[in-house]
């Protein structure tokens, strides 16, 4: 079965720089979530879609946006990065808006040197 | 949002039965309990969800008391492959949107 594809699987960004962190969604799911999580923490929320429009936002620093796509993938945009951006990044999707089972992908693991 | 409240880490050994309590004193009606695994630099992974009374699938069950201020996730006969963080997840379904916040999880550790 199609699961939740994230790309790249790895990346090293020197601060300040930028980075564009991309999510495939799991076909026919309407529903994208974004997480970081340090090391050793717990996945925080940072944003979530519905049908390509903004549905919440947990804490996502004003340095990132994000967007999702005609074709529902996602991207999570990354500014003026800093040592403390160093995490993974996990992108999940749901069926439907509203449903806690949220499927997620293999993350994006950046380190900010 | 519900905040949950779970042990900081549970000890088992294989063949066990374990059971991991999370409190969600200020549940809302309309609030869902959930369950997450995770192991280690993987993605969290959805194991159950239920309402109230007794839920069951192939892999654990859940109990949720009459007054829904906390939930067991049980997992029966323990296996090495288990050890990992179980988060304990209080959504609002709504056909609004929702987010799915994680508290701090409980992390199993199963022995030989």
């Amino acid at each position: 079965a199609a699961g939740v594809i994230q790309s790249p699987r790895h990346l090293i960004k020197e601060k300040r720089e930028t980075a564009t962190l991309k999510c495939y969604p799991i076909p026919r799911h309407d529903t994208v979530y974004w997480y970081q999580q340090g090391p050793g923490q717990d996945p925080q929320f940072l944003i979530s879609f519905y049908e390509k429009m903004q549905s919440d936002k947990g804490s996502i620093p004003d340095r990132f946006s994000a967007q999702q796509f005609s074709d529902y993938h996602s991207e999570l945009n990354m500014s003026s990065l800093e040592l403390g951006d160093s995490a993974l990044y996990f992108c999940a999707s749901s069926r439907d808006r509203g449903d806690t089972e949220a499927f997620f992908g293999q993350g994006t693991r950046l380190t900010v040197v | 949002l519900a905040k949950t409240t779970q042990p900081i880490s549970m000890d088992s050994y294989e063949g066990q039965e374990v059971n991991i309590t999370c409190s969600h004193n200020n549940i809302a009606t309309n609030d869902y309990i959930t369950w997450y695994q995770q192991f280690p630099s993987q993605g969290p992974r959805f194991i159950i969800q239920g309402y109230k009374t007794k839920v069951t699938n192939e892999v654990a069950s859940l109990f949720i008391p009459a007054d829904r201020k906390s939930s067991t996730l049980s997992l029966p006969r323990v296996s090495l492959s288990d050890t990992a963080v179980y988060y304990c997840l209080v959504a609002f379904v709504y056909n609004q949107g929702g987010k799915l916040i994680f508290g701090q999880g409980t992390e199993l550790s199963v022995k030989p």
